[in-house]
Formats: C-alpha cells, structure tokens, sequence
C-alpha cells in the first residue's frame, strides 16, 4: 500500500523567496513519485517525476525535487518564487510499480505568493 | 491538439437525484481514468478504462456509481442516486500508455455539490 503526506496545507512566500513544498511517502514497492500542479480553473499538470536513476528531478517552470530513499521525502523546491507560481500543488506516489496511474495523492498545498 | 474535456464544470443537484458527468479523453488515447477529489481530502482514483474495457474499477465507492466508455472514446460517470458525501471534484485523465514516461493528462475537473 501507498500514502502521501504533505506537510502544510497552506504556504505562502514573498516573490523572489525560496519555495519549499514537503512531501514524504510511504510504498510497499519502489516509489515512482509525482509532483502535479494545479492553477486556479485547470486542470492538474505534471511538474516532475522521479522513476529511477538520478535522484535530482529538474521539472517544468524552475521547479526540481529530490527523491531521498533515507527519509523517504521528494519535498519540491523553486530558488526564487515567482507571481505566477501561485497554485495548488500536489504529490503523487505511483500504486504500480512502472505505471503512470493509480496515484496515490497528498491532500494537496496551496502556494501563495506575496508581492 | 485539444486536451481532455470535462462536461459540465458544475453540477448541483440535490439528493436523491441522478447526474452523469462527461469526460472526452485527448484523440488516440485508449486509457482514460477517473478520480475524485472530495473537499479538505485527496484525490482518489475511481477506475481505468482501456479503450472500452474497465481494467480496474478497485476505487469506485459504491454500486450507486456507474462508469461506461462506449465505443472506447468519450466515458460516462453516473451517480444515481446522488448522496451528500458524493460532493467533491471529479477528475479524468487520459494517456496512451501505461508506462511512467507516458505522461497522464488531466481535465479540469467538474466540481458536484449535492444539496
């Protein structure tokens, strides 16, 4: 079995701040991890996904993920927050070990960014 | 290229009575899924449908939800008939594989409120 935990529901930053958004997951197999984005009247994007090899994940828009086996996280990280990455953001674990579907989710964490 | 479509965006309804929510998948993609997302918890996969075939349908509540894919393009999510826990945001998705590097794509959603 799968779970997901977001830590924070709610995380706001100023513009220009770092984004750090946590993830830790839990899988009976090993994990193939997601990171969605979903913005105000869309539907969800993928941002990123670890399936194996580097551990390091480069996804769209500056966003990168680190899968850590150890601590069993793949929290998300942005340098600096722009306006337009305000969104709600979710992380997924894969439930079939090489398939793209039946994710588990997190509850989700809604990012606000400050001016 | 037109990405997946959700019919309609909103549904209220009261209790009692029946809704069918429509989802038109991307042209050529033969899995399409379902999930839902009911308010402050996560998004929960229903079932997955390959062409018309329900692959697995381990998600879906309880026999008062029917899903159909005719003819293996657009799929149909009925509730009849509709309760107050039904309320929440569905979800479909579709991809052309299953493979983690086939990526899943998601429509917007319709969000049901069951009053």
């Amino acid at each position: 079995a799968q779970s997901v935990t977001q830590l924070g529901s709610h995380v706001s930053v100023s513009e220009g701040a770092l984004v750090l958004l946590r993830c830790n997951y839990s899988s009976s197999v090993p994990p193939y991890l997601f990171w969605y984005v979903q913005y105000p009247n869309q539907g969800l994007q993928l941002l990123l996904k670890y399936t194996t090899g580097a551990t390091l994940v480069k996804g769209i828009n500056g966003f990168e993920a680190e899968f850590k086996k150890s601590e069993t996280s793949f929290h998300l990280t942005k340098p600096s927050a722009h306006m337009s990455d305000a969104a709600e953001y979710f992380c997924a674990v894969s439930g079939l070990r090489g398939s793209n579907y039946k994710l588990t989710f997190g509850k989700g964490t809604l990012l606000t960014v400050n001016p | 290229e037109a990405g997946v479509t959700q019919f309609p965006s909103h549904s209220v309804i009261e209790k009692g009575q029946t809704v069918t929510l429509r989802c038109d998948p991307i042209s050529g993609h033969d899995n399409l899924y379902w999930y839902r997302r009911v308010m402050g918890k996560e998004i929960k996969f229903l079932l997955h449908f390959v062409k018309e075939s329900k692959q697995d349908e381990s998600g879906m509540p309880n026999n008062r939800f029917l899903a159909e894919r005719t003819g293996g393009t657009y799929s149909t999510l009925k509730v009849q008939p509709a309760e107050l826990e039904d309320s929440g945001v569905y979800f479909c998705a579709s991809s052309q594989a299953l493979g983690v590097n086939t990526e899943a794509f998601f429509g917007q959603g319709t969000r049901l409120t069951v009053v």
